[in-house]
């Protein structure tokens, strides 16, 4: 079935360092794919996204990669900061359905070292 | 702040019984979606709601229902709760049922004993 799931799940990075999280997914029909943080106690939050058509797309301190040959998502994160520390998770959707439903990895825990 | 609320933030209930989870969506948006967040996992769908009407439902048993009105919030209704029901429960609203960015609430915290 489908699947999205990530290959680390923890991650420990010195404050300062850049953070790589991957997400692998298994739906080659996928084509738009989010990337959301979930602090403690919250709902996920929206950080950035990308569609099948692109391979890069950077925002403030946040970078996702694209790589649709080997199914692959990543998201980087410059300059690490103490508030970066959550859970991050990557999703996707096949759109063109009927329905726009998110099907989410099980997360990667970032925690970042003062 | 995505502009989606959820109530109520906690609730208890016991096995057997019925609950009402609700989710007002953000401004201009008219497609809610509801998800099942166990803990340490990431959320799972459990159905959609597109001016009104169910438009799409995951793998979830028919006990699982909702509703959305005219100014596109929503209910979750579960029917003869179980154990295994015990998790977050998140809704999101998105402006369109296409592939666009689904925005989040924080959540109601379900805890069947």
């Amino acid at each position: 079935g489908e699947s999205v799931g990530l290959h680390l799940p923890t991650l420990s990075v010195q404050e300062g360092d850049n953070s790589i999280i991957n997400c692998a997914y298994s739906n080659s029909a996928s084509d738009y794919f989010i990337w959301y943080k979930q602090e403690s106690g919250k709902g996920p939050q929206f950080i950035i996204d990308i569609r099948s058509n692109m391979d890069k797309r950077q925002g403030q301190r946040v970078t996702v990669l694209l790589n649709k040959t080997v199914k692959h998502l990543s998201l980087q994160i410059a300059a690490t900061q103490p508030g970066d520390s959550a859970v991050y998770f990557c999703a996707e959707i096949k759109s063109g359905g009927a329905t726009n439903k998110l099907i989410f990895g099980t997360g990667t825990l970032l925690a970042v070292q003062p | 702040e995505t502009g989606v609320t959820q109530s109520p933030t906690h609730l208890i209930k016991t096995r057997g019984q019925q609950v009402t989870l609700r989710c007002s969506s953000q401004s201009g948006h008219n497609t809610v979606s509801w998800y099942q967040q166990a803990l340490g996992q990431g959320p799972q769908f459990i159905f959609q709601y597109y001016r009104e009407e169910e438009n799409g439902r995951g793998n979830f048993p028919p006990r699982f229902s909702g509703l959305q009105f005219p100014n596109y919030s929503s209910e979750l209704n579960v029917n003869a709760l179980e154990l295994d029901d015990s998790a977050l429960y998140l809704c999101a609203s998105t402006p369109g049922s296409g592939a666009d960015t689904q925005y989040f609430g924080p959540g109601t915290r379900l805890t069947v004993l």
